[in-house]
């Protein structure tokens, strides 16, 4: 069955340090897979996305992430987090037709 | 492009009143439109799929005649919360692809929060 799992539910991080968010995924076939954030009381904005080739992309934001077929895994990944980047972030996983699996997001909270 | 509106950003209503959100593609034409509701602190679940001319596919447990959905338009789904209670008080989001790829990503409308007391 396909599903998506964010482990971390909660991550504090100090202003300027750097940031991995864990993704994993189950997907019987190549999986189309994206990362959203949320700030409090919006919809949900893609900061990237990957369907092929280079498995490391870049969003915005400065975010990157790494997709690594052989852990099932795709990354979400800042060097240094700014105030702003608090906020919810979802991984989800996309096939074909309108199936789109969305992980139970991980909360980011950056202290000064 | 692919930008998304939703309206209202926030409602209150009254317990057995109906509520209507508006989901508007802006730039582009969706044939299909998805909506999903948000409880606190949780991940997006799909409440039903809305489809250009066609009735809603709705997922296992939500109510169709509640949560009434019309596609109406490739530009426009509306959600009707009908005969609202407080339990329906959450936040509510569209979203729909950008283009009919496969792999193309959503595209989320910023949600509507339906207080209902």
């Amino acid at each position: 069955a396909q599903s998506v799992t964010q482990p971390d539910i909660h991550i504090t991080v100090s202003e300027g340090a750097s940031l991995e968010l864990r993704c994993n995924y189950s997907y019987g076939a190549t999986p189309y897979l994206f990362w959203y954030v949320q700030s409090p009381g919006q919809g949900l904005q893609l900061l990237l996305k990957y369907f092929s080739g280079d498995t490391l992309v870049q969003g915005i934001k400065g975010f990157e992430a790494e997709f690594k077929r052989s852990q099932s895994s795709f990354n979400l990944r800042k060097p240094s987090v700014h105030w702003s980047d608090a906020a919810e972030y979802f991984c989800a996983v996309g096939g074909t037709g309108n199936q789109f699996y969305f992980g139970t997001g991980t909360s980011l909270t950056v202290i000064p | 492009g692919a930008v998304v509106s939703q309206h209202p950003s926030r409602v209150i209503c009254k317990s057995g009143t109906s509520v209507k959100i508006e989901c508007r593609s802006l730039d582009f034409q969706a044939t299909t439109m998805f909506w999903y509701r948000q409880f606190p602190k949780q991940s997006l679940m799909l409440m039903a799929t809305s489809n250009e001319g066609s009735k809603a596919t709705y997922e296992q447990g939500v109510e169709k005649d509640k949560f009434l959905i019309n596609h109406a338009s490739l530009t426009l789904s509306t959600l009707t919360v009908t005969s609202a209670h407080p339990e329906d008080s959450s936040f509510y989001i569209c979203s729909a692809r950008g283009d009919i790829s496969y792999n193309s990503p959503l595209h989320f409308g910023n949600g509507t929060r339906l207080t209902v007391t």
